[in-house]
């Protein structure tokens, strides 16, 4: 079955700088890539995603780019601010949509003012 | 519109016993996953249902088992608890299979003691 590797597990960058996550997976037949924000005490939310037949994806100051190639894809946010604190999860599925999605492991994410 | 309801939100058990998780989708979504979220393994795919038919399923033991109504809420049934099945268990719908976002809800918390 698919497996999605993400990394790092943690990172801290200073307020206003930027951060980038990245994921691989495994299923070249993958073709759809979410990424979902979970606050502390909160449920996941999606933030952005991505389909096979793109390669970037922008809303505001966040950002997702896949390599379909090399079967991995990256988040990237602009300017962070003290309430991009969270855990953000990668995932990736075969159909399409948001069924059957496999994520990673998360990346904790700690905005240092 | 009301969310993604699970109950119970807490549940204490001890070994051997068995556990019932119930959730109730988004009005109008048809499509219901479960994933279990724990500290080491982050958010790990159980099964997914629509219209009463399981789709998918992720790699778990036998022990975990679920269904779908014919009013699309669900159930998640875990027999002969173990010390490692404590983990908060997160319920999520879509509105159909292959569509977009996966809108979870707050989750079970479940201590296996």
């Amino acid at each position: 079955g698919e497996n999605v590797e993400q990394h790092p597990s943690t990172l801290s960058v200073q307020e206003g700088d930027s951060a980038v996550i990245k994921c691989t997976y495994s299923d070249s037949a993958s073709n759809y890539f979410p990424w979902y924000k979970q606050e502390l005490g909160k449920r996941p939310q999606l933030i952005i995603d991505i389909r096979s037949n793109v390669g970037e994806k922008k809303d505001q100051r966040i950002a997702v780019t896949l390599n379909k190639t090399a079967k991995h894809f990256s988040l990237h946010i602009t300017e962070t601010q003290p309430e991009d604190s969270a855990v953000y999860f990668c995932a990736a599925s075969k159909g399409g949509g948001a069924d059957g999605l496999t994520f990673g492991k998360g990346t904790h994410l700690i905005i240092q003012p | 519109k009301a969310g993604v309801t699970q109950t119970p939100r807490y549940l204490i058990k001890t070994r051997g016993q068995q556990v019932t998780l119930s959730c109730s989708p988004i009005s109008g979504h048809r499509s219901v996953s479960w994933y279990q979220q724990t500290p080491g393994q982050g958010l790990q795919f159980l099964f997914e249902y629509f219209s009463e038919t399981q789709r998918n399923k992720g790699n778990f033991p036998g022990r975990f088992s679920g269904r779908q109504f014919s009013n699309s809420r669900s159930e998640m049934n875990v027999s002969t608890l173990e010390l490692g099945d404590s983990a908060l268990y997160l319920c999520a719908s879509i509105s159909t299979p292959n569509t977009g976002e996966l809108f979870f809800g707050e989750g079970s918390r479940l201590t296996v003691l």
